[in-house]
């Protein structure tokens, strides 16, 4: 079974660009979350779709959004972008019988952006 | 609020020595933990996770407690191998509303020389 695949692998912005990234679950997932890790803060939650919904947002500002499809893909996109985006981006995927947060997470490598 | 701690923050031990780390969290609904492994350039990887209805969880050389009145669990690593060496993330369940999400603690780098 192939695991949860993120693109790119590799990002370079400026400051004030937006970026997408994309990110594929493992098959018969239906949930997915966003987090977004940096050697000060760790990871931190972003958000989770489950059903193409929006299920649960973190602390972060309305820059960042995301969205899921019916093949259960997401995508996270960041609007004017900031030095303080740089970080590593991680998706991971789960099957999700229940509401969400108690269940096995499946991270993907991440995306690296690097805003400069 | 939501916050999950975890000590220490680096770890060195000798080949063949235990490791453990430990974590606290503050929301006493909490229910799941699970511990991940990341290593350079990858994501974080589950080793073991624990429920709230059992104090303890063995899988060959790593282990995980849990003490749900003190609010801490910790991660045993045995007979310790150079490619034990990594970072450790321990997390916790959080429930908001009719939902939940997975909080973090800030990460332990174990180093295990040879």
């Amino acid at each position: 079974k192939a695991g949860v695949t993120q693109t790119p692998r590799y990002l370079i912005k400026t400051r004030g660009q937006q970026v997408t990234l994309s990110c594929s679950p493992i098959s018969g997932h239906r949930s997915v979350s966003w987090y977004q890790q940096t050697p000060g803060q760790g990871l931190q939650f972003l958000f989770e779709y489950f059903s193409e919904t929006q299920r649960n947002k973190g602390n972060f500002p309305g820059r960042f959004s995301g969205r899921q499809f019916s093949n259960s893909r997401s995508e996270m996109n960041v609007s004017t972008l900031e030095l303080g985006d740089s970080a590593l981006y991680l998706c991971a995927s789960s099957l999700t019988h229940g509401q969400g947060g108690n269940e096995k997470l499946f991270f993907g490598s991440g995306t690296q952006l690097s805003v400069l | 609020g939501e916050n999950v701690e975890q000590h220490p923050s680096t770890l060195s031990v000798q080949e063949g020595d235990s490791a453990v780390i430990k974590c606290t969290y503050s929301d006493s609904a909490s229910n799941y933990f699970p511990w991940y492994k990341q290593e350079l350039g990858k994501g974080p990887q589950l080793i073991i996770d624990i429920r709230s209805n059992v104090g303890e969880k063995k899988d060959q050389r790593i282990a995980v407690t849990l003490n749900k009145t003190a609010k801490h669990f910790s991660l045993h690593i045995t007979e310790t191998q150079p490619e034990d060496s990594a970072v450790y993330f321990c997390a916790a369940s959080i429930r908001i509303s009719n939902t939940g999400k997975l909080i973090f603690g800030q990460g332990t780098t174990l180093q295990v020389k040879p």
